[in-house]
C-alpha cells in the first residue's frame, strides 16, 4: 500500500529554472493538498484540490502552478525558482470531510534547494 | 485569521511524561489536531479533539482542552525513546463548504527523549 508518493525527494535548482514536483496518491481521496515546511515554521498551504479538474489557491500561492487532471496525481510546478522557494513541500490527500477525522495522508517531502 | 503557537523544543528522559503545550485564536467552533513528525518522514495524524469536548485518551495519549484559555494540551505518558520526533497542533474550522480540510498548522515542539 504506497500511500501517497513524491517524487524527486531532493532537487537542486538555480535562480530563474522550473520544475515540477510530482504527487501521486493511491487511496481514490478527491482531495488533495501541497503544503510547504520552512526550517522551524509551521506547514503552509500552497495549492489544494477537491477533484479533478478543481484547483484553489491556499495561503501561499504565489510562484506556483497546480493541475488535477486525474483523482491520482497532483503537481506543482515551481516557474522562475527563487531563493525563498527553498523549502521542504509535502502533498497531502484525504477523503471528504464528512468522516471528521481531519486526517491528511501526507507523503515523505521533497526538499528544495534554489541556489 | 487562525494563529497556533507552540513551544519549540522539549527534552524528557526515557519513562517520564511529556506535555506538550499549544494555543489556538480561532473563536469558533473547531477541531483540534496532534500530528507527528519523525526524521526524514512525512506528517501522521496522532490523535484530535473537537473544541466541545474536554479530554481524549488514547492508550499512553491524552489531550487536554481548556476551551476558555483556548489552549490545547498533548501528555505521553511512559515517554520512549521512539517517541522523539516533531509534534505539530493544527487547527481546522469546522465547516468548510467545498468539503476540505484547511489546517492551519503550529511551529511544531521538538521532543527528545534521554536515554
Amino acid at each position: 500500500n504506497a500511500g501517497v508518493t513524491q517524487t524527486p525527494k531532493f532537487r537542486i535548482l538555480k535562480i530563474g529554472q522550473s520544475m515540477t514536483l510530482q504527487c501521486t496518491q493511491d487511496m481514490n481521496h478527491n482531495y488533495m493538498y501541497w503544503y510547504r515546511q520552512d526550517p522551524g515554521m509551521g506547514l503552509k498551504l500552497i495549492y489544494y484540490s477537491v477533484g479533478a479538474g478543481i484547483t484553489d489557491k491556499g495561503e501561499v500561492p504565489n510562484g506556483y502552478n497546480v493541475s488535477r487532471s486525474t483523482t491520482e496525481d497532483f503537481p506543482l510546478r515551481l516557474e522562475l525558482a527563487a531563493p525563498s522557494q527553498t523549502s521542504v513541500y509535502f502533498c497531502a490527500s484525504s477523503y471528504y470531510r464528512t468522516a471528521n477525522t481531519g486526517e491528511l495522508f501526507f507523503g515523505e517531502g521533497s526538499r528544495l534547494t534554489v541556489l | 485569521g487562525e494563529d497556533v503557537e507552540q513551544s519549540l523544543f522539549l527534552s524528557v528522559r526515557e519513562g517520564d511524561s511529556s506535555v506538550i503545550n499549544c494555543t489556538y485564536t480561532d473563536s469558533s467552533s473547531t477541531y483540534l489536531y496532534w500530528y507527528k513528525q519523525e526524521p526524514g518522514a512525512g506528517l501522521q495524524l496522532l490523535t484530535y479533539i473537537f473544541s466541545n469536548m474536554d479530554m481524549k485518551q488514547d492508550q499512553r495519549l491524552t489531550v487536554l482542552l481548556n476551551k476558555k484559555d483556548k489552549h490545547l494540551s498533548l501528555r505521553i505518558a511512559d515517554t520512549q525513546t521512539g517517541d522523539s520526533a516533531i509534534y505539530f497542533c493544527a487547527e481546522s474550522p469546522l465547516w468548510v463548504a467545498d468539503g476540505s480540510y484547511q489546517l492551519t498548522f503550529g511551529k511544531g515542539t521538538k521532543l527528545s527523549v534521554i536515554p
